[in-house]
């Protein structure tokens, strides 16, 4: 099956640093997905991606559908402590229709007072 | 508060046991999902439901067995799992038909402990 590769897979920061991170695949995807994951919840929807090249904010979040349609990029700017989480992409598997999604392994974020 | 309440949020259960997690999306979405969280892996899809059918079953052992009796709510039976089933389960919803159908919501998780 499809795979998504996330780096790093865990980010050690201070506070007030901002964050770069990624996510690539072998194949196309059509729509990425960022989520964030608290410990003990599930995922919340950060950004959605549908365009090649399209770049999103919300808040000092900002994503970016890569021009290649297999690569995806999330930023964080002047980060706070309540962004730590684990940090996923995910994307629906070629096809369309009511699919489940593939989700990367996770970004680790941990911020340092 | 995403929408999607799950419950019970904690279960323990021996293996020869029997129990059932629920799932209600209040998002007015008709399409529903229960995916596997272990540790150190991706979520790994389990079924799909889109208006009350199951579309996928993504290889899933018989001894979980899912229930879609309406949009609104999803079930996952147990019985008779093993030590290596413990994870917590996602159920997710979204809206089918336009163009934020890829959007899934998910509720908090069951985290299940099979002794």
């Amino acid at each position: 099956g499809q795979q998504l590769n996330q780096s790093p897979q865990s980010m050690f920061i201070q506070e007030g640093e901002d964050v770069s991170m990624n996510c690539t695949s072998s194949s196309i995807f059509n729509t990425w997905l960022w989520y964030k994951q608290d410990p003990g919840e599930g995922p919340v929807l950060l950004i959605a991606l549908y365009k090649a090249g399209e770049l999103t904010s919300n808040g000092r979040l900002t994503a970016q559908f890569g021009i290649t349609r297999k690569d995806s990029f999330l930023n964080i700017s002047a980060s706070i402590p309540s962004d730590v989480g684990i940090y996923f992409c995910a994307g629906p598997p070629p096809g369309g229709g009511a699919d489940g999604l593939t989700f990367g392994k996770g970004t680790h974020l941990i911020i340092q007072p | 508060e995403t929408g999607v309440t799950q419950t019970p949020r904690h279960l323990v259960m021996g293996m020869t046991n029997k129990k059932s997690l629920k799932c209600e999306q209040h998002l007015g979405h008709n399409a529903m999902y229960w995916y596997k969280q272990s540790a150190k892996k991706p979520l790994e899809l389990m079924f799909v439901y889109n208006f009350k059918e199951q579309t996928e079953n993504n290889s899933v052992p018989s001894r979980f067995s899912p229930e879609c009796p309406n949009s609104s709510h999803l079930f996952l039976h147990l019985h008779t799992l093993q030590p290596e089933d413990s994870a917590l389960y996602l159920c997710a919803s979204s809206r089918t038909g336009s163009r934020s159908y890829n959007e899934q919501f998910f509720g908090p998780g069951t985290r299940l402990t099979v002794l």
